[in-house]
C-alpha cells in the first residue's frame, strides 16, 4: 500500500499571500495525484486532478505541480474563504490512499 | 442536476447490521465507479473500497476488506455499504464519491454506533 505524507501539518499565511502545500509519497505515482478541499461540515471538494489540472470551476489561483513521488498545492493569493483542510490522494494503484491533510488558518 | 444522494444519519448498537445507501442521479450511473470513505471525528480521510455499477466490480483497502460490504443495484442508480457486527469504531461520517478520483461526492452519512 502507498503512504502518503504531507507537509506542514498546519499552515498560517495572511491574506493575500502565497500557501505551498507539499504532499511525497512512499513510491513512485506517475501524475496520478489528486488535491481536494475541506471546509468544517462539508464533503471534499476536489480542487486539482492528475498532479496539476484543475477542476471544473476551480479558480486560478490554485495550482498543482510535480510528478513522480513529490507534488505541492500553490494557492497563489489566499483568500478567507481558502481556510480549511488540504489532503492529497493518489490513485496510481487501486487503494487510493489519502494523506493526513494540511490545515490552512488565515493569519 | 448531477448529484449523490446519501441516506440519512443511523444511530445503532454495537453488534447490529447496517446497510447505508448513495444514489446517483443527473449522469449514466453505471458507467461512473463509486467509492466509500470515512472519516472519524476530527480525523482524516480514509478510502474503503470502490465499485463498478455496471458489473459490480469491486476492490477493498486492505484495512476494510472483511469488515464491509459494497455493493451496488444499477436498476435503482444506487450503491451500497453495509456493515453485519457494527462496532464502536465504526462511529464515523461516510461519504460516498464518484470515480477513484471524486470529482462528485455525496453529502455524508453520520453513522454513530453505541457500545
Amino acid at each position: 500500500e502507498i503512504v502518503m505524507t504531507q507537509s506542514p501539518a498546519t499552515l498560517s499565511v495572511s491574506p493575500g499571500e502565497r500557501a505551498t502545500l507539499s504532499c511525497r509519497a512512499s513510491q513512485s505515482l506517475s501524475s496520478n495525484l489528486a488535491w481536494y478541499q475541506q471546509k468544517p461540515g462539508q464533503a471534499p471538494r476536489l480542487l486539482i486532478y492528475d498532479a496539476s489540472t484543475r477542476a471544473t470551476g476551480i479558480p486560478a489561483r490554485f495550482s498543482g505541480s510535480g510528478s513522480g513521488a513529490d507534488f505541492t498545492l500553490t494557492i497563489s493569493s489566499l483568500q478567507s474563504e481558502d481556510s480549511a483542510v488540504y489532503y492529497c490522494q493518489q490513485y496510481n494503484d487501486w487503494v487510493f490512499t489519502f494523506g493526513p491533510g494540511t490545515k490552512v488558518d488565515i493569519k | 442536476e448531477v448529484q449523490l444522494v446519501q441516506s440519512g444519519a443511523e444511530e445503532r448498537e454495537a453488534g447490529q447490521s447496517l446497510k447505508i445507501s448513495c444514489q446517483g442521479s443527473g449522469y449514466r450511473f453505471v458507467n461512473y465507479w463509486i467509492g466509500w470513505v470515512r472519516q472519524k471525528p476530527g480525523k482524516g480521510l480514509e478510502w474503503m473500497g470502490i465499485i463498478y455499477p455496471g458489473d459490480s466490480e469491486t476492490r477493498y483497502s486492505p484495512s476494510f476488506q472483511g469488515q464491509v460490504t459494497i455493493s451496488a443495484d444499477k436498476s435503482t442508480m444506487t450503491a451500497y455499504l453495509q456493515w453485519s457486527s457494527l462496532k464502536a469504531s465504526d462511529t464515523a461520517m461516510y461519504y460516498c464519491a464518484r470515480r477513484g478520483v471524486g470529482d462528485l461526492w455525496g453529502p455524508g452519512t453520520l453513522v454513530t454506533v453505541s457500545s
